[in-house]
């Protein structure tokens, strides 16, 4: 079993939708969670931290299962310009990627 | 803004010959790291180093080795390249403490023939 673990998709989802995805990890000791963005053929970008009682930024919201151990991001009122893969990371003694899910916005 | 520079985007090299990736970040980062990003696999450390003239090995670092003789600089050299290691060559840089917000430059494709 991968210690971070994604779907890779690709998610097809009409413009305006609400679409979340997940990122399972397997070792509980893990500390810390953040979602990268990836546009196609770019580098990754730091898109936001996962806080243990969930954030929110603007029409994206993170949360944390520790119990089940995974991760989601949730996107609102998708736009075409959220098309990209999102990485999952996520930290003990290292840092851990996920390889990504992708997502496509399609008008 | 943080910069990180990559001295090519893209690499043609054929097998046996040594190849240099540099990297160069702008904003006196201590660490910097190189990964190497193929379909399916994610993100996998290749080296990081969190000082000058300090490296440490990441998950995948037979067949590569580094250098930091400047805090901004951050070379991984591939000693003699097989085909094995065609790729996206990714290098990041992060604050000390902050390992986790890296900044990555914007890759170099490598193809070995």
């Amino acid at each position: 079993r991968k210690e971070v673990e994604q779907d890779p998709g690709p998610f097809n989802v009409p413009e305006g939708a609400t679409v979340a995805f997940n990122c399972t990890y397997s070792n509980s000791a893990s500390q810390s969670f953040f979602w990268y963005r990836q546009d196609c053929r770019k580098e990754p970008k730091l898109l936001m931290s996962v806080y243990s009682s969930g954030n929110e930024d603007g029409r994206f919201t993170a949360q944390l299962n520790r119990a089940s151990q995974y991760i989601s991001l949730l996107i609102r009122d998708s736009k075409l310009s959220d098309s990209a893969t999102y990485l999952c990371v996520v930290t003990s003694y290292q840092l851990i990627w996920g390889a990504g899910t992708k997502l496509i916005i399609k008008p | 803004d943080v910069k990180v520079t990559q001295s090519s985007r893209y690499l043609v090299k054929r097998t046996g010959e040594k190849v240099f990736l540099e990297c160069v970040q702008d904003m006196d980062h201590e660490n910097m790291f190189w990964y190497r990003q193929d379909p399916g696999l994610g993100l996998r450390l290749i080296y990081f180093s969190y000082d000058v003239k300090m490296k440490e090995k990441g998950d995948i670092p037979e067949g590569y080795s580094v250098s930091r003789e400047k805090k901004e600089r951050f070379s991984l050299i591939l000693e003699s390249a097989s085909t094995n290691q065609t790729s996206m060559y990714l290098c990041a840089s992060s604050q000390q403490g902050a390992r986790e917000t890296q900044y990555f430059g914007p890759g170099t494709r490598l193809l070995v023939l």
